[in-house]
């Protein structure tokens, strides 16, 4: 069975210009999950899906970040325009629900902005 | 959200047993504990996770503390392709907004 998939595996870019990531979750999950992960620290949450319905959004910078689900399955994380600061690695996790149920997380897509 | 405490890193001979410690003194009634897992260029990987009772699969062993203030996770026995970063991280299963909260993990490194 195919894991969480994300494209692209690298992306640089710079600063202003616009970037989206893509993600495909594990088939049959409907809670789908977009990370940061800075240079040696742990993920953050920026965005929690139920479905086609983001109900945690609470971290996510919404001046320049946006992000979609259509149709309850891929999903597509936005920055525009980019800054500096934004140089990361962006992982996206599926589960199926909520509870104790495991995340499965893509190999992630890693950010530079110059 | 209760909080979890890890050493930064640790070091391990391979095929030597390895315990990862975690403190949670301010864990609630409600709180599992979960261990992931972060291997160079990858995403976190979910290695095992448990309430009271100590816990057992083929990637580890988790045994927590009567009081429930800390946790071990236990590689029985070290690979090289168990070095990664780990992450202890407390989360409420009967709190369905509960998210996966990572902090800094502790940094695994085997020796061969």
């Amino acid at each position: 069975e195919a894991g969480v998939v994300q494209s692209p595996r690298y992306k640089i870019i710079e600063k202003k210009q616009p970037v989206a990531f893509w993600c495909n979750p594990i088939s049959g999950h409907n809670t789908l999950y977009w990370y940061r992960q800075n240079l040696g620290q742990g993920p953050e949450l920026l965005i929690r899906y139920e479905n086609e319905e983001a109900v945690d959004d609470s971290q996510l910078p919404k001046d320049r970040f946006s992000a979609e689900r259509l149709k309850g399955v891929d999903s597509t994380l936005k920055i525009q325009p980019a800054e500096l600061g934004d140089s990361a690695v962006y992982l996206c996790a599926s589960s199926f629900g909520q509870g104790n149920e495991k995340l499965f997380f893509g190999s992630g897509t890693q950010l530079s902005v110059l | 959200d209760a909080k979890t405490t890890q050493p930064n890193s640790m070091e391990s001979n391979e095929e030597e047993p390895v315990h990862l410690p975690c403190n949670h003194s301010t864990i609630s009634g409600t709180d599992y504990i979960h261990w992931y897992r972060q291997l160079p260029s990858q995403g976190p990987e979910y290695v095992i996770h448990g309430l009271t009772s100590n816990v057992n699969n083929r990637m580890a062993s988790l045994a927590i503390a009567e009081d429930r203030k800390s946790s071990t996770l236990i590689l029985h026995r070290a690979t090289l392709r168990d070095a990664a970063v780990y992450y202890c991280i407390l989360r409420d299963a009967y709190n369905a907004g509960n998210m996966l909260t990572f902090g800094g993990g502790t940094r695994l490194m085997v020796k061969p």
